[in-house]
């Protein structure tokens, strides 16, 4: 079964730097989001992504964050400047057309020191 | 904006005895519903979703879930747990109104099961 996938699994950077987070989503989808999860708390929207472009972010997405499909296969989420509050898991997500779920893959663990 | 809650944080149920997990949200329109859950480490894996029809929808894993909009419930149910339903839950709505980009989570309800 096709599933998304998030590269790497624990990423750990010091404040201040700049971070990449990959993501392959599933190949014949269209939709594709980052959300994150601080410890302990809900996952959280970011941001989505649709036919090249920002469909929609949330207020947390600002200038420090910014996402990319570079080819045809990845999806990518950049953190410009990190901060310790920006230490959390992050998910990739896609779907399809129309309307039907969206797939998560297994997560990227960030840990800002 | 949509909302939703899950009201128990934790929940220790016995292997083999039933399961309810509950789940209110809160949209003006009909909303687009989901459980997924989260094993230790692990990414999110949908157990049922919600769009449209029957309001009783089968998943995956024995779990069902039943839509109630006069009460804007979403509750999870399974009729006998096993050890390995051991995990978190998260219930999900997406609004149809923007054309569903984004799913907001609640904040989960943990789940511990006793032998």
């Amino acid at each position: 079964e096709p599933e998304v996938t998030q590269t790497p699994s624990h990423q750990v950077t010091q404040m201040g730097q700049e971070v990449i987070l990959r993501c392959v989503p599933i190949s014949n989808h269209l939709y594709f989001y980052w959300y994150r999860q601080i410890l302990g708390q809900k996952v959280e929207f970011l941001v989505s992504f649709y036919n090249n472009e920002i469909s929609e972010k949330s207020e947390i997405f600002d200038d420090q964050f910014s996402v990319e499909r570079p080819d045809g296969s990845n999806f990518t989420l950049k953190i410009r400047s990190t901060k310790l509050e920006d230490s959390a898991m992050y998910f990739c997500a896609s779907r399809g057309q129309g309307l039907s779920e969206q797939y998560f893959g297994p997560g990227t663990r960030l840990t800002v020191t | 904006a949509q909302s939703v809650t899950q009201p128990d944080i934790h929940i220790t149920v016995s292997e083999g005895a039933s399961l309810e997990l509950r789940c209110n949200y809160s949209y003006g329109a009909t909303p687009y519903l989901f459980w997924y859950v989260q094993s230790p480490g692990q990414g999110l894996q949908l157990l049922l979703k919600y769009f449209s029809g029957d309001t009783l929808v089968q998943g995956i894993k024995g779990f069902e879930a039943e839509f109630k909009r006069s009460q804007s419930s979403f509750n999870l149910r399974k009729p006998s747990v096993h050890w390995s339903d051991a995990a978190e839950y998260f219930c999900a709505v997406g609004a149809a109104d923007s054309g569903y980009s984004t799913l907001t989570f609640g904040k989960g309800t943990m789940l511990l099961v006793s032998p």
